[in-house]
């Protein structure tokens, strides 16, 4: 079964400056996608980014990019820039391929993310 | 386009009574899923349905919780009796699968607190 582990419970970053969230997963497969959710105090979950693991190239956003390694099974999220509206929660998760006929998002259990004015 | 819809927002009851969540996914998605929020276990991932097919109930915690889809724009979780732990927020999510969009969309949540 696959799983998701976001080690850092709760980070903080300066305003205008970078912080880099962790997530590691473990999956026996070699086609999935991975995702980073945010979820502000308004509690609606919001896809900030997404990679499908058969792309090398990292995904980028604006200032928000990941750091794919697919054999270290590493999926970092990068936030440049740093506004006090990225303060929240944010969810790393898991998915198979849409060909793999399981549906599942595989959720860590979050880190939460204060920026500091 | 409106996103996923659920109800009631928020859900006062005392244990015992019967609680049913609603959902309205975004039309056109195939796929729907029920999660849980809670401090102590993240988002644990309860029932999900396809094509209105339920396809894995592993998470749903007992025989209290029971959910059903009667069509592709309305489902329904049912907590019968429910329990002071039951208290949490309960998001619904859908997402268009067979293609390689992969996307999940939620609602606002549904938080529960049983007294």
């Amino acid at each position: 079964a696959q799983t998701v582990t976001q080690s850092q419970p709760e980070m903080s970053v300066q305003e205008a400056e970078t912080v880099t969230l962790s997530c590691t997963y473990d999956t026996s497969e070699s086609d999935y996608y991975l995702f980073w959710y945010k979820q502000p105090p308004s509690r609606q979950m919001i896809l900030v980014i997404r990679q499908e693991a058969y792309k090398q190239q990292n995904a980028t956003e604006n200032r928000f990019s990941v750091n794919f390694q697919k054999a270290a099974k590493s999926f970092s999220l990068k936030i440049s820039d740093s506004q006090l509206g990225d303060a929240a929660m944010y969810f790393c998760a898991y998915r198979s391929a849409y060909y793999s006929g399981t549906y599942k998002y595989i959720f860590g259990t979050g880190t939460r993310l204060k920026v500091l004015a | 386009d409106a996103g996923v819809i659920q109800s009631p927002r928020h859900e006062v009851t005392e244990m015992g009574q019967e609680v049913t969540l609603r959902c309205k996914p975004i039309s056109g998605h195939n796929s729907l899923f029920w999660y849980r929020q809670t401090m102590m276990r993240g988002l644990e991932l309860l029932i999900y349905f396809n094509n209105n097919v339920p396809i894995d109930d592993s998470g749903m915690p007992e025989d209290r919780f029971s959910a059903k889809m009667p069509n592709a724009s309305f489902s329904t979780l049912k907590i019968q009796p429910s329990e002071p732990r039951d208290s949490a927020v309960y998001f619904c999510a859908s997402s268009l699968e067979g293609t390689d969009t992969g996307e999940l969309f939620f609602g606002e949540g549904s938080r529960l607190t049983v007294l």
